[in-house]
């Protein structure tokens, strides 16, 4: 079993809906990621962040819109996605030492977009 | 530009052989280094990390790092069919706040019965 949640597993919408992502983790971690993976790519990082503040934005446009409203949660608020949006968008949340820490990836939610 | 580099493979290898997995990195500064499995369709499972040159044992698992030679394998002993996967190194050039990893384009690995 996972320890990082994410929903929902599925998610289909259209280019005009509005929705959002949601992770929550139970580790203790203070470092959130968000990740967009296509099939038979690895995953890309989209936002880092640490101690509940971004701080790490990869150039990723305004229609993802991120959140994290406390130290086990992270939010995606998704607007205006286009059909190259979809893909498997994985949430993942480390330790912060002096090193790179491993970080725990959850099961991911599988968004299409119509 | 940091890169990870993996061989794509299919690498295939009969039930109980040992699996070997490579990587190269190219920014001698990284500090961290990790082996994830995923399946198809699911999400990464951490495998394997190391930091220190050497070899780093889990159960049937085995890390090698190299800093020198910036090279980085998985050993994967009496390999079993449900170790078929695809095998994502990744490589944290730095620490603290900025724990970004990143992803080589992974190995498919089969194992066949």
């Amino acid at each position: 079993d996972t320890e990082v949640t994410q929903t929902p597993k599925h998610l289909v919408m259209g280019m005009t809906n509005k929705k959002s992502l949601k992770c929550e983790q139970h580790m203790g971690h203070r470092a959130m990621y968000w990740y967009k993976q296509k099939a038979k790519k690895p995953p890309e990082l989209m936002f880092v962040y640490s101690y509940e503040k971004l701080s790490i934005n990869e150039s990723v446009p305004s229609r993802f819109s991120p959140e994290c409203p406390n130290s086990s949660l992270l939010n995606l608020h998704l607007h205006a996605l286009q059909p190259e949006d979809s893909a498997l968008y994985l949430c993942a949340s480390s330790q912060i030492k002096g090193r790179g820490q491993p970080q725990h990836f959850g099961d991911g939610t599988r968004l299409s977009i119509l | 530009q940091k890169e990870v580099e993996q061989n794509s493979g299919p690498l295939s290898v009969p039930e109980g052989a040992i699996a070997s997995l490579n990587c190269t990195y190219s920014d001698r500064g990284s500090q961290s280094f990790f082996w994830y499995r995923q399946y198809s369709g699911k999400s990464p499972e951490l495998i394997m990390f190391i930091y220190s040159n050497g070899d780093k044992e889990d159960g049937r698992f085995t890390a090698q790092l190299n800093k020198a030679s910036q090279y980085v394998s998985l050993l994967i002993r009496d390999s079993q069919p449900s170790d078929s996967a695809t095998y994502l190194c990744a490589v944290s050039p730095y620490g603290g706040a900025t724990n970004k990893l990143i992803f080589g384009t992974g190995t498919l690995l089969a194992v066949q019965p």
